[in-house]
């Protein structure tokens, strides 16, 4: 059974530091790996999606790495703002897709 | 170009009645999911679908039917609601080859509450 754990729970961070997410899942044998980005209230917004075949992918100040073999994801996000407070969410699929209880990110201004 | 659409957008319920909540997409996607979203509990997965026609149970199933009749339609049946199904309910689409999926695409949401 497929497990996704995303640590930490919650971060505060001041305005401008760079920051790290982490996500780990159990069954390596996925076919990708996406993270997202949720707003109070609000629905899912895809940030990167990583296929299994790769290793990163880049998108602005985001950087998604992959290491199918270990079971871990990170999500690094550059100079952040406090428009990037959010809850993040990784989600791993192989026939179906899989969420981890997400990092609910605060910067502070 | 509408993606995935989730009907209704809000609703409530009284303990017993029952409810249909429909997710349509517009992309030829084969998978089709339904999740529930309770605070701090991320996502959790109800029942997915494969393909028109298939249905395979989450992890959180009880209480719940779901049809695949249309390869396009995935509906989410309460056959008696409850107040712990008091949710924001997700659907989700995405393509597969059966070794690759693409990018999954969300509804907006429905906001449930049963009292």
């Amino acid at each position: 059974k497929q497990e996704v754990t995303q640590i930490p729970a919650a971060l505060s961070v001041p305005e401008g530091e760079n920051l790290v997410l982490n996500c780990s899942f159990t069954d390596s044998a996925i076919y990708n790996l996406q993270w997202f980005r949720q707003d109070p209230g609000k629905g899912l917004t895809s940030l990167l999606l990583i296929q299994s075949s790769q290793r990163e992918q880049t998108s602005g100040r985001l950087n998604a790495s992959l290491d199918k073999s270990s079971g871990r994801s990170t999500l690094y996000i550059a100079a952040s703002q406090p428009g990037d407070s959010a809850t993040y969410l990784c989600a791993v699929a192989d026939d179906k897709i899989i969420f981890g209880k997400g990092t609910r990110l605060h910067i502070l201004p | 170009n509408a993606g995935v659409t989730q009907t209704p957008k809000f609703r409530v319920l009284k303990t017993g009645q029952s409810m249909t909540l429909l997710c349509a997409q517009d992309m030829n996607h084969e998978y089709m999911y339904w999740y529930r979203q309770d605070p701090g509990m991320g996502l959790r997965l109800i029942h997915y679908s494969v393909g028109e026609g298939t249905t395979a149970k989450g992890e959180v199933p009880d209480g719940y039917n779901v049809s695949r009749l249309k390869k396009q339609n995935f509906l989410l049946g309460l056959e008696s609601a409850a107040p712990s199904q008091t949710s924001v309910y997700f659907c989700a689409s995405s393509y597969s080859t059966g070794s690759m999926n693409t990018e999954a695409f969300f509804g907006q949401g429905t906001r449930l509450t049963v009292v």
